[in-house]
């Protein structure tokens, strides 16, 4: 079974440019989170959709949005791209109910210069 | 923000030899999950121990939580080289939702062969 995928692998964008990352969940996971991990750093919450519905939003501006399709395939939209939005972005895939494992994918390099 | 801090930053030991990482956190938790990480790319799910468990073990790998302390401890038994990594842990509020993982800053390991 495909685990979860994101796309692209890499991405350089200017300042003040837009950026879309994609994502597909593992097969039956209804659930999808992104985090943004700048280097040297772990993990940060950005988003969580569930059913297409926006369940959970971390402390990030409004250039930050992300939405979730009816395959629950996901995009995380970043507008207005500064040089400190370069990072890894991660996104996970998980079950509801009991399951709390959580299941990554490879993550986008974002380089904004 | 990081929920907590993990300690050491980085830890470099023999092949053979045991390895232990150790994570504070700040506020109350439903559980605490263990997360590995190889050259910045996506995590993979060590283990997961609930707020009312001590001790949970998983092949080489032993983990405690002392919620009266808010930390936990990461042990890996018989190391080898290919656990070399980035190891983070990662809370989930009481709210159990599991979605959004708060991370720690995370422990470098290398095992020298």
């Amino acid at each position: 079974d495909a685990g979860v995928t994101q796309s692209p692998t890499h991405l350089i964008k200017t300042r003040g440019q837009h950026v879309t990352l994609r994502c597909s969940p593992i097969s039956g996971h209804k659930s999808v989170s992104w985090y943004q991990q700048v280097l040297g750093q772990g993990p940060q919450f950005i988003f969580q959709y569930y059913e297409k519905e926006e369940r959970g939003r971390g402390n990030f501006p409004d250039r930050f949005s992300a939405r979730q399709f009816p395959n629950y395939s996901s995009e995380l939209n970043v507008n207005a791209l500064l040089l400190g939005d370069s990072a890894l972005y991660l996104c996970a895939s998980s079950l509801v109910g009991d399951r709390t494992e959580a299941f990554f994918g490879q993550g986008t390099r974002l380089t904004v210069v | 923000s990081q929920q907590g801090e993990e300690d050491p930053q980085a830890l470099s030991i023999q092949e053979g030899e045991n390895a232990t990482m150790n994570c504070s956190y700040k506020t109350s938790i439903n559980n605490l999950q263990w997360y590995r990480q190889n050259s910045g790319r996506g995590l993979v799910h060590l283990i997961l121990i609930r707020s009312n468990e001590r001790e949970k073990h998983s092949g080489r790998l032993r983990v405690t939580l002392d919620t009266s302390k808010k930390s936990s401890s990461l042990l890996i038994t018989a190391s080898r080289a290919a656990d070399t990594a980035s190891y983070f842990c990662a809370t989930v509020g009481p709210s159990g939702s599991a979605r959004q993982l708060t991370f720690g800053s995370g422990t470098q390991l290398t095992v020298l062969p």
